[in-house]
């Protein structure tokens, strides 16, 4: 069975900590993607990581991949209140152009000042 | 920046209506996808389209068809609405390369309540 475990579901941190949430899936993929949702509204992309080593960064955030573990990470630096959301993981296993995608449960996180 | 669309934020169904949900896409996708988010479970896929009038099942597609008759628009169609299928449902769409950083692009979603 096809699956994407992320750890953990919820997250309360206190702003300027750093934190990691993980993105565990079960079946090999081209790509791994982390998208955030804001409370009341859709999901947005954040990262798409293709390749096993790969790292990408946008301002706090952090996220990298290890194919032959088939984890992905997403690192949380300093965290402000504006963080706060829930994450989502997703893994690509259609293959070639259908883009059929598995979700992870998501991770709410709590940025406390 | 491509828009995904959704024709209602809120509905509000009774227990054996026919229900139908409207998505459009201004971006020549080839693909695009239907969801349902609950508290809990994350996102599961209903179906899917990669092209016009061509549509797969996804992991949950009992109680639910779909229609593409045009490239830019999806739409989900609940035949007969039942109170488990209070939801929110989020389309998606992308554009089908199958290569690179290929992405889904999400609409705005439409919270739906049966009673």
């Amino acid at each position: 069975e096809l699956k994407v475990e992320q750890n953990p579901l919820f997250l309360s941190m206190q702003e300027g900590k750093n934190y990691t949430i993980y993105c565990n899936y079960s079946t090999t993929s081209d790509r791994l993607y982390w998208y955030r949702q804001d409370p009341g509204k859709s999901l947005e992309s954040l990262f798409v990581l293709l390749s096993n080593g790969a790292v990408k960064q946008e301002g706090r955030l952090m996220a990298s991949l290890d194919t032959k573990a088939r984890l992905s990470t997403l690192h949380i630096t300093a965290a402000v209140h504006d963080l706060s959301a829930t994450y989502f993981c997703a893994v690509d296993w259609g293959g070639g152009a259908t883009n059929k995608l598995i979700f992870g449960t998501g991770t709410l996180l709590a940025v406390q000042p | 920046d491509v828009k995904v669309t959704q024709s209602s934020r809120y509905l509000v169904k009774r227990t054996g209506e026919k229900v139908f949900l409207e998505c459009v896409q201004d971006m020549d996708h080839e693909n695009m996808f239907w969801y349902r988010q609950d508290p809990g479970l994350g996102l599961r896929l209903i179906y899917f389209s990669y092209d016009v009038k061509m549509k797969e099942k996804g992991d949950i597609p009992e109680g639910y068809s779909v229609s593409r008759e045009k490239k830019e628009r999806f739409s989900l169609i609940l035949e007969s609405a039942s109170t488990n299928q209070t939801s929110m449902y989020l389309c998606a769409s992308s554009f089908g390369s199958g290569i690179g950083e290929e992405t889904q692009y999400f609409g705005p979603g439409t919270r739906l309540l049966v009673l």
